[in-house]
């Protein structure tokens, strides 16, 4: 059964910081995996979705990279700002990967001090 | 493109009653998902639409949830005989895909519709 872990679980940073967020997974035989972005109180907004075949993607100021060997995806914010303050979380396929639902980790809170 | 949009944002109910969520997809989208998510947790998984068939119910979709897609476009999500443990936010999402999943496709979710229930 397909588990996703995501560490740390709350996260505080200064303005400007270059940041790291983990998620593993535990099944590898997944063929996708996406972050997203959720402001409290709403709905989830997607950041990266990476493909299997894909090793990393980039958009903006962010960088996520997939090693499905070891099990694990980071999501990387270069200069944080006050506005990424916010709850990032990955999702991956289940294990079997033929259904069209995501298993989600319980998320990162990231707090970015001005 | 005006986004997943979900009616009623925020729903107070009496344990017993019956509630109906609905949500309305990006026009062109022809996949449509419902999940659930409380305090300090990911969305669970609930139920899938690809135009009006539902091709995947969780088992977390008990017999007192139902979920419809009628004419492939807008979905509701029925509650009856409400309980506390339902009070959660209803996520709904869209997506276009063609063929099957494992492709994989970006996933774009309303804000959500927030149950009470007392």
């Amino acid at each position: 059964k397909q588990e996703v872990t995501q560490i740390p679980a709350a996260l505080s940073v200064p303005e400007g910081e270059n940041l790291v967020l983990n998620c593993s997974f535990t099944d590898s035989a997944i063929y996708n995996l996406q972050w997203f972005r959720q402001d409290p109180g709403k709905g989830l907004t997607s950041l990266l979705l990476i493909q299997s075949s894909q090793r990393e993607q980039t958009s903006g100021r962010l960088n996520a990279s997939l090693d499905k060997s070891s099990g694990r995806s980071t999501l990387y914010i270069a200069a944080s700002q006050p506005g990424d303050s916010a709850t990032y979380l990955c999702a991956v396929p289940p294990s079997g990967g033929s259904q069209g639902n995501l298993i989600f980790g319980k998320g990162t809170k990231l707090s970015v001090k001005p | 493109d005006t986004g997943v949009s979900q009616d009623p944002r925020h729903k107070i109910t009496k344990r017993g009653q019956n509630v109906t969520f609905r949500c309305d997809p990006i026009s062109e989208h022809n996949r449509l998902y419902w999940y659930r998510q409380t305090l300090g947790q990911g969305p669970e998984f609930l139920t899938y639409f690809q135009n009006e068939a539902q091709l995947e119910k969780s088992r977390l979709l008990s017999d007192r949830f139902s979920a419809e897609r009628p004419k492939g476009s807008f979905s509701t999500l029925e509650i009856q005989r409400t309980e506390q443990g339902d009070s959660a936010m209803y996520l709904c999402a869209s997506s276009f895909g063609t063929g099957d999943f494992n492709s994989g496709n970006t996933i774009y979710f309303g804000e959500g519709s927030w149950l009470t229930v007392v």
